[in-house]
C-alpha cells in the first residue's frame, strides 16, 4: 500500500517559537494533502487542504497566518505552526489520497505530537 | 457542520468474541463512507470505502454494512483477536464536499 511519512513524530517547544511539520508521500505523487488536528478524545478535525502549486484551502476558524501550509512538490507538504502557544499543543496528522478522487482511500502519516511549554 | 457519531466510545471484549459498532451520519446528500483502523503509534489504515446503499464489504474477519437511507454503518469483527485492538474510525463524505468528516472513533480492546 501507499506510504506517507510525517516528521517529526514528537516535538516540544517553547512558547513563541515556530514549528515545522513535514508530510511526505513516499511512493506516489499527491497533488492534494490534508492536515488534521486532534484534541484528546475528539475526532480528527480537518484544518486545511494543501494543494500542490497553489494556496492551501483553510477550514472555517483556522488561522491561515498561524498555520502556514506549503505544498512545494508533488510529494511534500509542510505545516508550520508560527509563534506557537500552549493552546496549539495537539496531535497533528496529514493524509493524502493516491489519486485525488473523493472516494479514494486516504493514506495517513503517523502524526506529530506537539507540546508547547 | 456535519455530525458523524460513533458508538460505543470504547469497548472491551474477550478474545474469540464477536463484536460490532456503529457509525451514524447524515442520511441526506450521501456520497461515501470510509472505515479506518488506527493502532496506537501507527498510521490509520484504510479498511473499507462504501458508496452504495446496502453495500456489504468484507476483509478477513472484519465486515461492514451500509444503510444510506437511515444514515448508519455497522462494522463487525468475528472472533476478535488481541491484534484487533485499535481505534476504529468512520468518515463521511457528503455529495457537496471533497473532504472527510470523521467520527470520534470506537476504541476496541481485545483481552487475551
Amino acid at each position: 500500500g501507499a506510504v506517507v511519512s510525517q516528521h517529526p513524530s514528537r516535538v516540544i517547544c517553547k512558547s513563541g517559537t515556530s514549528v515545522k511539520i513535514e508530510c511526505r508521500s513516499l511512493d506516489f505523487q499527491a497533488t492534494t494533502m490534508f492536515w488534521y488536528r486532534q484534541f484528546p478524545k475528539q475526532s480528527l478535525m480537518l484544518m486545511a487542504t494543501s494543494n500542490e502549486g497553489s494556496k492551501a484551502t483553510y477550514e472555517q476558524g483556522v488561522e491561515k497566518d498561524k498555520f502556514l501550509i506549503n505544498h512545494a512538490s508533488l510529494t511534500l507538504s509542510t505545516l508550520t505552526v508560527t509563534s506557537a502557544h500552549p493552546e496549539d499543543s495537539s496531535f497533528y496528522i496529514c493524509s493524502a489520497p493516491r489519486s485525488g478522487g473523493r472516494t479514494d482511500t486516504q493514506y495517513f502519516g503517523p502524526g506529530t505530537r506537539l507540546t508547547v511549554l | 457542520i456535519l455530525n458523524v457519531e460513533q458508538s460505543p466510545q470504547s469497548l472491551h471484549v474477550q478474545e474469540g468474541d464477536s463484536t460490532n459498532f456503529t457509525c451514524s451520519f447524515p442520511s441526506s446528500n450521501f456520497y461515501a463512507l470510509h472505515w479506518y483502523r488506527w493502532e496506537t503509534a501507527k498510521s490509520p489504515e484504510a479498511l473499507f470505502v462504501m458508496t452504495l446503499n446496502g453495500d456489504e464489504k468484507k476483509k478477513g474477519r472484519i465486515s461492514a454494512t451500509l444503510n444510506t437511507k437511515e444514515g448508519y454503518s455497522y462494522l463487525y469483527i468475528k472472533g476478535s483477536q488481541p491484534e484487533d485492538s485499535a481505534t476504529y474510525l468512520c468518515a463521511f463524505i457528503s455529495g457537496s464536499a471533497r473532504q472527510l468528516t470523521f467520527g470520534s472513533g470506537t476504541q476496541l480492546t481485545v483481552l487475551p
